[in-house]
């Protein structure tokens, strides 16, 4: 059965700190690893990752893939209130062709920031 | 509007009523996927469409759960003789083929009294 571990489960800090949201997997036929925020509504999606090694940024947040450790990093910088969500990671899994394509979600990192 | 939308937005019913719900899915995303989501958890895969055709259905799609996508356009997602453990977050997400990222509905939150 295909596995998506978040860590850690919850964590609060300050305003302008920096985080680093981890997630792990065990899956069959990996095909990419992607990154949603969501507050209290439907994930909205931040990043696709497929290529082991390379950054995607985007303003204050970045995120890595290491296939050899099955696991990716999502990093914030200069946290703001706004920033406060849950991340989800979520892995895609599915044969070359698109058949049995899904994603499996982790339970997710509640990200608090304080002011 | 471009995203996905949902209706309804929410949905209280008494045990063993059916209920459906509707997912409209970004035009040209020929791939439409449910999950389910209860408090605490990620988002569990249901089922996925291309265009018109179910091609996958999860374990936690007992025989009570059918979903439908008529013209591989909108989608239905009914659920007969619901049960209070069906209680959960409806989510509908959609892409433009296998491999893109997905991009979720508001949602439809179920709750079963």
């Amino acid at each position: 059965e295909d596995k998506v571990v978040q860590s850690p489960l919850s964590l609060v800090v300050h305003e302008g700190d920096t985080v680093t949201l981890n997630c792990s997997y065990e899956v069959t036929n990996f095909r990419s690893l992607l990154w949603y925020k969501q507050e209290k509504k439907a994930p909205t999606f931040l990043f696709m990752l497929t290529s082991s090694g390379i950054e995607k940024k985007s303003g204050r947040l970045s995120s890595i893939l290491d296939k050899k450790e099955l696991s990716s990093i999502l990093n914030i910088t200069a946290t703001q209130t706004g920033d406060s969500a849950i991340y989800l990671c979520a892995v895609e899994t599915g044969g070359y062709t698109g058949a049995n394509s899904k994603l499996t979600f982790g339970k997710g990192i509640t990200l608090s920031v304080r002011p | 509007d471009t995203g996905v939308s949902q209706d309804p937005r929410h949905k209280i019913t008494k045990r063993g009523q059916n209920v459906t719900f509707r997912c409209d899915p970004i035009s040209e995303h020929n791939r439409l996927y449910w999950y389910r989501q209860t408090l605490g958890q990620g988002p569990e895969f249901l089922t996925y469409f291309q265009n018109e055709a179910q091609l996958e259905k999860s374990r936690l799609l007992s025989d009570r759960f059918s979903a439908e996508r008529p013209k591989g356009s909108f989608s239905t997602l009914e659920i007969q003789r619901t049960e209070q453990g069906d209680s959960a977050m409806y989510l509908c997400a959609s892409s433009l083929t296998f491999f893109y990222e997905q991009y979720f509905g508001p949602g439809t939150r179920l709750t079963v009294t």
